[in-house]
């Protein structure tokens, strides 16, 4: 079965850094590339970016490029979005989600973690 | 960048009423590469339809019902749900794929009239 599972919630100060996790399984992760995608309090989805596992190969939304960066550990079927200085405007729930071709960031996302609500907050 | 239009906001139906929401485009969707999702509140998004019109399979490969279908192709497309049922209350997201940056739409909330 596959599975995307991410790390637990987080309160942050402004300024303060952050790395949350997206864990695959049930599926070769090299194979698939996964998107992040933003949604604000009570707002729609926002596209953040998408890595290519295989080689960690990034493409970035413009609205994101710059203030958050994805990577990826292969060896542990990870996935990472980090920020190196939050704001307040970053408190939003956080989905992974896989693409459902093989090796092309040009599909669908079939797969979705549960979440992972950040709270920047002073 | 793709802007995507969906309509109506909010639609207000019962169960057993045929629900149609657009999505339109700012520019053609390459290959017709776009995505149905929809969302309940506290869950992720779950995959509807891609391609503008096939089904998804779903969890556990449960497959989506076939009273979900889509439609469309350049920059107007349709998600039809035949007749409403009681889970089927929820915010449906319409997003393209096929040029980067990738985008959704707004969303499209279906309410219990």
């Amino acid at each position: 079965e596959v599975q995307l599972v991410q790390s637990g919630a987080e309160v942050k100060k402004p300024g303060e850094s952050l790395r949350i996790s997206c864990q695959g399984s049930g599926y070769s992760i090299s194979d698939y590339w996964i998107s992040w995608v933003r949604q604000m309090p009570g707002k729609g989805l926002e596209w953040m970016g998408t890595i290519d596992p295989s080689d960690s190969f990034t493409k970035y939304s413009p609205s994101f490029q710059g203030h958050v960066t994805l990577s990826n550990d292969k060896s542990i079927s990870t996935a990472y979005l980090q920020w190196s200085s939050l704001k307040a405007s970053d408190t939003a729930i956080y989905y992974c989600a896989r693409h459902k071709d093989i090796n092309t960031w040009s599909a669908a996302l079939d797969y979705w973690g549960q979440g992972t609500l950040v709270t920047v907050s002073s | 960048e793709i802007v995507l239009t969906q309509s109506p906001g909010t639609l207000s139906l019962s169960p057993g009423e045929r629900a149609t929401l657009s999505c339109r485009a700012s520019q053609s969707v390459i290959s017709s590469d776009l995505g149905w999702y929809q969302q309940k509140p506290g869950q992720a998004p779950r995959l509807l339809i891609y391609g503008a019109s096939s089904r998804a399979t779903g969890i556990r490969a449960t497959g989506i019902p076939d009273r979900f279908s889509g439609s469309g192709s350049g920059t107007d497309f349709t998600l039809t749900i035949s007749r409403l049922e009681p889970e089927d209350f929820a915010v449906y997201y319409c997003q393209q794929y096929g040029t980067s940056p990738l985008t959704f739409g707004g969303g499209t909330k279906v309410e219990i009239k």
